[in-house]
């Protein structure tokens, strides 16, 4: 699997855009890249995925460079609720694949 | 985290006992993972299983921990002659299936946080 590299930590005001970067340089053509949160003592909620267009939901967006070798998680609007660690994780599309989570990035908004 | 199911949400054990931890997967979700996570630690991988069959247990240790996820009924993750050290939140998730698109992503439940006293 594609390693990924995100940043340990960032801070975002409330009602503001949080950006989540992720790196995956190393990214495959058939690998997609999913996005996970764990908020304190929760077990890992699922965000979103994709594989190279542009994807939104109703928790975020995700938005994935042309190339592939980076990606970018937007929550439009923080709210407090949303402090977690966020995980950035790059899977095949088929085959057994088990969910690897690295340190992921703590995200933490404030008031 | 809807539908994945775990319980007991604590369990105590005294050093020497016997740990069982139980997890139903979402509805027709035939793949069952178990994660570990030790305080301030990240989630470890333990085991991948599908039905009646464990696919992959490297991140299992190899004494006193096993895991089974029989044709009726829940996942089971065992810990025989728990120590202090297997104090932990311990996590299963479900998938759907491992191909293309939907129903790839894999939902975690709550967690069965193990205390060893």
């Amino acid at each position: 699997d594609a390693k990924t590299t995100q940043p340990t930590s960032m801070d975002c005001a409330e009602g503001r855009a949080a950006n989540l970067p992720c790196n995956h340089s190393t990214i495959s053509g058939n690998e997609y890249v999913y996005w996970y949160r764990q908020i304190h003592s929760q077990g890992p909620q699922y965000i979103i995925h994709g594989l190279k267009n542009n994807e939104t939901n109703e928790m975020a967006s995700l938005i994935i460079t042309e190339d592939r070798k980076s990606s970018t998680l937007i929550l439009p609007h923080a709210t407090l609720r949303d402090t977690a660690v966020y995980y950035c994780i790059v899977r095949p599309s088929g085959g057994s694949y088990i969910p690897t989570f690295g340190r992921g990035t703590s995200l933490i908004v404030h008031p | 985290n809807a539908g994945v199911m775990q319980n007991p949400r604590h369990l105590v054990r005294r050093r020497g006992q016997e740990a069982r931890l139980r997890c139903s997967p979402m509805k027709g979700h035939s793949h069952v993972y178990w994660y570990r996570q030790l305080p301030e630690e990240g989630l470890k991988f333990m085991v991948y299983l599908q039905k009646e069959n464990i696919i992959d247990e490297s991140g299992m240790p190899k004494e006193r921990f096993s895991a089974e996820f029989p044709k009726e009924g829940p996942s089971i993750l065992r810990i025989q002659q728990v120590v202090r050290g297997d104090s932990a939140a311990y996590f299963c998730a479900s998938s759907l299936d491992l191909g293309m698109g939907r129903g790839t992503e894999a939902f975690f439940g709550q967690g069965t946080r193990l205390t060893v006293v």
